[in-house]
């Protein structure tokens, strides 16, 4: 079976702090894609970022930046001196190739950030 | 604009009373779902389609229904709606399978009493 597991439920940082957010999958396959999406307060869910199981360079877009581990089935998510608009729930989720048109999200880790 | 639309954006209902949350999207996408979320459990995938006339189950189907008669169009159906159906149901969209990023709707918010 698969799975994601976001076990950070809540994360309070002050504003300018880093925060980093970690998601652990499990999966069979050898082919396979990770997202991360963001859910700000009002509700809408936008996507940050995709990888796919062959590419485990690291990516960094300003603030953020992804890790992902094959060898630790992690894909973790950080975000650099934080700010109050990064306040969010965040999302990881795993995509299979051989069930395609599956989806598996994680519970999702709720970002609080304070001035 | 680019948009995936959901309606009705709120609705109260009974128990056993049928209901159809509409999805469409102007994209031209393959793929769509329907989502639903609740506290603690993040999204949890309830009905996919990989092109017209082809849907699957996702990992919470029972008490749902869907059909893809065109592409745009995705409607999620509930049958005879019960309390535990209350939650927060997003439908998304891609272009096709697996490595796409998928956009959502701006969710249903479906309370059954």
């Amino acid at each position: 079976a698969q799975k994601v597991t976001q076990a950070q439920t809540e994360i309070s940082v002050v504003e300018k702090e880093d925060v980093t957010l970690d998601c652990v999958y499990e999966t069979r396959d050898t082919t396979y894609y990770l997202f991360w999406y963001k859910q700000p307060p009002s509700g809408e869910l936008v996507f940050l970022i995709r990888r796919n199981s062959f590419d485990e360079q690291n990516e960094i877009s300003g603030r953020y930046s992804w890790n992902f581990q094959k060898s630790t089935s992690s894909f973790n998510f950080t975000i650099t001196a934080s700010q109050v608009v990064d306040s969010a729930v965040y999302f990881c989720a795993l995509s299979l190739t051989d069930s395609w048109g599956k989806f598996q999200f994680g519970a999702g880790t709720q970002v609080v950030v304070t001035p | 604009e680019a948009q995936v639309t959901q309606n009705p954006r709120y609705l109260i209902t009974v128990t056993g009373k049928k209901l159809t949350v509409t999805c469409s999207q102007n994209m031209n996408h393959e793929y769509m779902s329907w989502y639903r979320q609740d506290p603690g459990l993040g999204l949890r995938q309830i009905y996919y389609s990989m092109n017209v006339e082809v849907t699957d189950k996702g990992d919470v189907p029972e008490g749902y229904k869907v059909s893809r008669k065109e592409k745009r169009n995705f409607p999620l159906i509930l049958e005879s709606p019960s309390p535990n159906q209350t939650s927060l149901y997003f439908c998304a969209s891609s272009l096709s399978l697996a490595g796409y990023e998928q956009y959502f709707g701006p969710g249903t918010r479906l309370t059954v009493t």
